[in-house]
């Protein structure tokens, strides 16, 4: 079952705007994993923060990670028109399975 | 990088067949291939979890009966919806990691139409 929730939904912004998804689980993490999709295709690996990790920095990316509070945010600065896509958080949990649980997921729309 | 592909790329047809599809790792030895299955604008939910060489792990609720998986090698496992019916329509992705903590690596997936 799904494990995570990610607000908002869906999100609208300005090209050249910044914008932020935030997600959380429920429960405890080896790593926290953001991924993107654009419409019927597969995802793409963005960044992978580890739990022992608060913030990680990847070009235009910035992923936080607060364990207590069992949630992280991704932050995209400057937006393209290119990075209109879902995008979906994903944990591993300390199973060793590497199984993810897939976040419900945030649809970005940047407009021209 | 890492490259999975994944085919067909879409199929169509009619309800009673059996439909297989691919999951290759193109330039790395997939340890363990994860089947994802995903509803229009919803996330992915996992399938079943594949380990070359042995039997897959299925999710609470999946069927294996109806979804047949082989990981016959480190760099093919195959997803056989056996009898399909117009409910097993949806889009199926696969994603494949090799050795040690690696991120998964993720197909561009199947769009299944039953008829």
């Amino acid at each position: 079952s799904q494990q995570g929730e990610e607000d908002p939904q869906a999100l609208s912004i300005q090209e050249g705007e910044n914008a932020t998804m935030n997600c959380s689980y429920k429960t405890s993490i080896n790593n926290l994993q953001w991924y993107r999709q654009n419409s019927g295709r597969g995802l793409v690996h963005l960044i992978l923060i580890r739990s022992n990790e608060r913030e990680k920095h990847s070009g235009r990316l910035r992923v936080t990670l607060d364990t207590s509070k069992k949630s992280s945010s991704l932050l995209i600065t400057a937006s393209r028109a290119a990075d209109t896509a879902s995008y979906f958080c994903a944990t591993d949990g300390l199973d060793s399975s590497y199984k993810l649980i897939f976040g419900s997921g945030t649809r970005l729309l940047v407009r021209p | 990088g890492a490259v999975v592909s994944q085919h067909p790329s879409r199929v169509i047809c009619k309800s009673g067949t059996s439909v297989k599809i691919e999951c290759r790792s193109l330039d790395f030895q997939a340890t363990t291939m994860f089947w994802y299955r995903q509803f229009p604008k919803q996330s992915l939910m996992l399938m079943a979890t594949s380990n070359e060489g042995s039997k897959a792990t299925y999710e609470q609720g999946v069927e294996k009966d109806k979804f047949l998986i082989n990981h016959a090698s480190l760099t093919l496992s195959t997803l056989t919806v056996t009898s399909a019916h117009p409910e097993d329509s949806s889009f199926y992705i696969c994603s494949a990691r090799g050795s040690g903590y690696q991120p998964q690596h993720f197909g561009d997936g199947t769009r299944l139409s039953i008829l």
